[in-house]
């Protein structure tokens, strides 16, 4: 079954570092979407993409935060420079086309930001 | 904006039993509302889903209700199993938009 899948599992920084983190969105999906979760809190979203262009974001999502989709098949964010609260679960999503709704979600990055 | 509140945080129920979950939302706006199932160390797995213009939907011992008029949905597990343990998320979206709203998440542990 096709599936999301998202890399590091796992990335530690320092505070004020660049990171990347990327995503294979499902191969036939048009739209694509990161969430985050705090430890202890609600999914929250940031984003979502489509047609080579930002359709949504929140309020979190400011200037410190980009996506691209640099080729056919990745998907990433980027965060400039890393505050201790960034620290959280991202998650990667992506679903076939808007009305249909489902969105169908990576295992997440732990991002710990030191 | 939405609102979605998920009650209750913790829940644990003996094998066997049936587990119920809900979730309310503020914006009556809202017309689809998914429920996700994530294990420990996954992402959000899509378990079942239902639209607005639907009271009910069922998929085998995973059901799910919904009343616009008081704005609120339920997940409904019979018959629950070991493997039915793991953190409930209800959602809720409206059609013009992208993006999921996100409950806090149930915890649902299962007795042996």
């Amino acid at each position: 079954e096709p599936e999301v899948t998202q890399t590091p599992s796992h990335q530690v920084t320092q505070m004020g570092q660049e990171v990347i983190l990327r995503c294979v969105p499902i191969s036939n999906h048009l739209y694509f979407y990161w969430y985050r979760q705090i430890l202890g809190q609600k999914v929250e979203f940031l984003v979502s993409f489509y047609n080579n262009e930002i359709s949504e974001k929140s309020e979190i999502f400011d200037d410190q935060f980009s996506v691209e989709r640099p080729d056919g098949s990745n998907f990433t964010l980027k965060i400039r420079s890393t505050k201790l609260e960034d620290s959280a679960m991202y998650f990667c999503a992506s679903s076939e086309v808007r009305g249909a709704n489902e969105q169908f979600f990576g295992p997440g990055t732990r991002l710990t930001v030191l | 904006g939405e609102n979605v509140e998920q009650h209750p945080s913790t829940l644990s129920v003996q094998e066997g039993d049936s587990a119920v979950i809900k979730c309310t939302y503020s914006d009556s706006a809202s017309n689809y509302f998914p429920w996700y199932k994530q294990e420990l160390g996954k992402g959000p797995q899509l378990i079942i889903d239902i639209r607005s213009n639907v009271g009910e939907k069922k998929d085998q011992r995973i059901a799910v209700t919904l009343n616009k008029t008081a704005k609120h949905f339920s997940l409904h597990i019979t018959e629950t199993q070991p493997e039915d343990s793991a953190v409930y998320f209800c959602a809720a979206k409206w059609d013009s938009n992208y993006q999921l709203i996100w409950g806090a998440g149930t915890k649902l542990i299962i007795k042996p």
